[in-house]
């Protein structure tokens, strides 16, 4: 059964403080998007990443995707208080089923 | 340009009653997903259309659900009956191709009393 796995789940930090977000799989893939989930709200894309070694960066969030370890990062520099959402990374496994696997998603926030 | 397009965006029913969703796609797009969000199980796919043909419906929790997409601008999403535990966000998403980025809709709040 394919896997997505985000840690941490919670993460509460200061403002201005670097942090990294995880996201591990257990199938084969080479397609992994990052997305953000405001309260009550709906997804927005962030992050594409269609390669091994694929680095996106946008803003204070840079993404980065490792097909061989089964990983990709997001990574936050210097956080600010609009950074607070949830954030959720989307597997698309290269079985051919075309079916986006979300992970469990990782709270963020951000303290003044 | 438009976004994806879904209605209503909050229903409250009670349960026994029939639900219908639904879900206007990006133009152009020719994919179209059906998500339901809640705490306990997060973000579950429904079921996704291929250029309006059903592809896998194999997320859809039983019977009592159903989809259809006529057309390549609409779709909906049917719950009957509705029951308490079908109380969720469900989210239209549509891309352009299956192995692309999805643009997700605002979401329905469905709450079954």
């Amino acid at each position: 059964e394919l896997k997505v796995e985000q840690n941490p789940l919670f993460l509460s930090m200061q403002e201005g403080k670097n942090y990294t977000i995880y996201c591990n799989y257990s199938t084969t893939s080479d397609r992994l998007y990052w997305y953000r989930q405001d309260p009550g709200k709906s997804l927005e894309s962030l992050f594409v990443l269609l390669s091994n070694g694929a680095v996106k960066q946008e803003g204070r969030l840079m993404a980065s995707l490792d097909t061989k370890a089964r990983l990709s990062t997001l990574h936050i520099t210097a956080a600010v208080h609009d950074l607070s959402a949830t954030y959720f990374c989307a597997v698309d496994p290269t079985s051919g089923t075309y079916k986006y696997i979300f992970g469990t998603g990782t709270r963020l926030k951000v303290l003044a | 340009d438009a976004g994806v397009i879904q209605s209503p965006r909050h229903e409250v029913t009670e349960m026994g009653q029939e639900v219908t969703l639904r879900c206007k796609p990006i133009s152009g797009h020719n994919s179209l997903f059906w998500y339901r969000q809640t705490m306990m199980r997060g973000l579950e796919l429904l079921i996704y259309f291929n250029n309006n043909v059903p592809i896998d419906d194999s997320g859809m929790p039983e019977d009592r659900f159903s989809a259809k997409m006529p057309n390549a601008s609409f779709s909906t999403l049917k719950i009957q009956p509705s029951e308490p535990r079908d109380s969720a966000v469900y989210f239209c998403a549509s891309s352009f191709g299956l192995v692309a980025e999805q643009f997700f809709g605002p979401g329905t709040r469905l709450t079954v009393l």
